[in-house]
């Protein structure tokens, strides 16, 4: 099958500073990626839709300058929190869409810990 | 987007079946109902999916009743690895978005 590959799985930074989370396919082209982001005991939320080569469209109540997404090619998007802080503190998954536009692959998620 | 209702949680046995069910009463008649699974601390996986008929794959069977109105997932011999939060999602035909419910938290004793 598909995979998708998320990277970093856990990072730990602190306040105030900026955290790149990349979620590449790796076996397949990609034009649309999704993040989302979870926290402890709850379901996915759905943050953004991001196409390749242009703007993401954003969840209603997410920032957009705050989670920077740029989906430059078709097997890369990166997601940038900026100027994390701690309630940022969350899991966040990725997952893109190749041509079997039924199914949904997903990253295995990133960890991000804000101190 | 519609809405599905799934049970917060089952429990199952090992080696047993598995029925997993989920309501979706206000389905639309172009919407394709999904299953996914979480395992803890990994990103979704795609399970199965289906519009009308039932369906079948290696890894389950997704029963869907004559009005759409609601499913069924059915893991034929549950394992200690199908411990897993399930998802049952309504889609639109073409893709697009996956908006997740709570999902029903299966554990599975030995």
């Amino acid at each position: 099958g598909a995979v998708v590959s998320q990277h970093p799985s856990w990072v730990i930074c602190k306040s105030g500073t900026s955290v790149k989370i990349e979620c590449r396919s790796l076996d397949f082209q990609a034009t649309t990626m999704f993040w989302y982001r979870q926290f402890p005991k709850q379901s996915l939320m759905l943050m953004a839709t991001s196409n390749e080569g242009s703007k993401a469209t954003y969840e209603q109540g997410v920032e957009k300058d705050k989670f920077l997404i740029n989906h430059a090619s078709l097997t890369l998007s990166t997601l940038t929190v900026t100027s994390a802080h701690p309630e940022d503190s969350s899991f966040y998954i990725c997952s893109a869409r190749g041509t079997v536009k039924e199914k949904l692959f997903f990253g295995s998620g990133t960890q991000l810990s804000v101190l | 987007d519609a809405k599905t209702t799934q049970p917060n949680s089952m429990e199952s046995n090992e080696e047993e079946p598995v029925h997993l069910p989920c309501n979706h009463s206000t389905i639309s008649g172009t919407d394709y109902i999904h299953w996914y699974r979480q395992l803890p601390s990994q990103g979704p996986e795609y399970v199965i999916h289906g519009l009308t008929s039932n369906v079948n794959n290696r890894m389950a069977s997704l029963a869907i009743a004559e009005d759409r109105k609601s499913s069924t997932l059915i893991l034929h011999r549950a394992t200690l690895r199908d411990a897993a939060v399930y998802y049952c999602i309504l889609r639109p035909p073409m893709g697009g978005k996956l908006i997740f419910g709570q999902g029903t938290e299966l554990s599975v004793k030995p």
